[in-house]
């Protein structure tokens, strides 16, 4: 069965700070990558994917993520985090069948 | 394009009423997924319809269901409202067919229903 886990619910950093929010996943075969971020109030926004091709996918607003086959992971990242940036991030697992979600991780920015 | 609409955004019901939300997808988008968002569990998964039929099914009860129309709008129904269905009910849109692109969900801003 596939599956998503996201091992942290919360995560600080300082402004200007690098940034990695971990995600594990379990599926059949390869399967399509998401991530999605979700603002307070707000439905999720797509940040980036994965489908196939490089490992190293760049999404929106300077975030980028790595598909690491071996390790069943799908990190994402970003170099200097901006206050904006605090919101909820949703990482997903899922093909032609349904999509899954992890539970989330909330992102807290200290100034 | 319009995006992903979904009414009413705010809600409030009574133990044992139910509950009809509505969803319209991308022009153009014959999947429409639903899924239910509640502190400390994350987005769940509904059901997803396509075509007018349902293609994909979470572990809920029988008292949620949904409805895709000829034109892709589709709505969920919750009947019997209890306490613990109090979350965002969230709407999303694919192409659903065609290339890997096809499986981008997009999403609306969700439902929020609230039992008292």
């Amino acid at each position: 069965a596939q599956s998503v886990t996201q091992p942290d619910i919360h995560i600080t950093v300082s402004e200007g700070a690098s940034l990695e929010l971990r995600c594990n996943y379990s599926y059949g075969a390869t399967p399509y990558l998401f991530w999605y971020v979700q603002s307070p109030g707000q439905g999720l926004q797509l940040l980036l994917k994965y489908f196939s091709g490089d490992t190293l996918v760049q999404g929106i607003k300077g975030f980028e993520a790595e598909f690491k086959r071996s390790q069943s992971s799908f990190n994402l990242r970003k170099p200097s985090v901006h206050w904006s940036d605090a919101a909820e991030y949703f990482c997903a697992v899922g093909a032609e069948d349904k999509i899954i979600f992890g539970k989330g991780t909330r992102l807290h920015i200290l100034p | 394009k319009a995006g992903v609409t979904q009414t009413p955004r705010y809600l409030i019901k009574t133990r044992g009423q139910q509950v009809t939300l509505s969803c319209s997808p991308i022009s153009g988008h014959r999947s429409v997924s639903w899924y239910q968002q509640t502190p400390g569990q994350g987005l769940q998964f509904l059901f997803e319809y396509f075509s007018e039929t349902q293609r994909n099914k979470g572990n809920f009860p029988g008292r949620f269901s949904g409805r895709q129309f000829s034109n892709s709008r589709s709505e969920m129904n919750v009947s019997t409202l209890e306490l613990g269905d109090s979350a965002l009910y969230l709407c999303a849109s694919r192409s659903g067919q065609g290339d890997s692109g096809a499986n981008v969900l997009t999403f609306g801003a969700g439902s929020r229903l609230t039992v008292l």
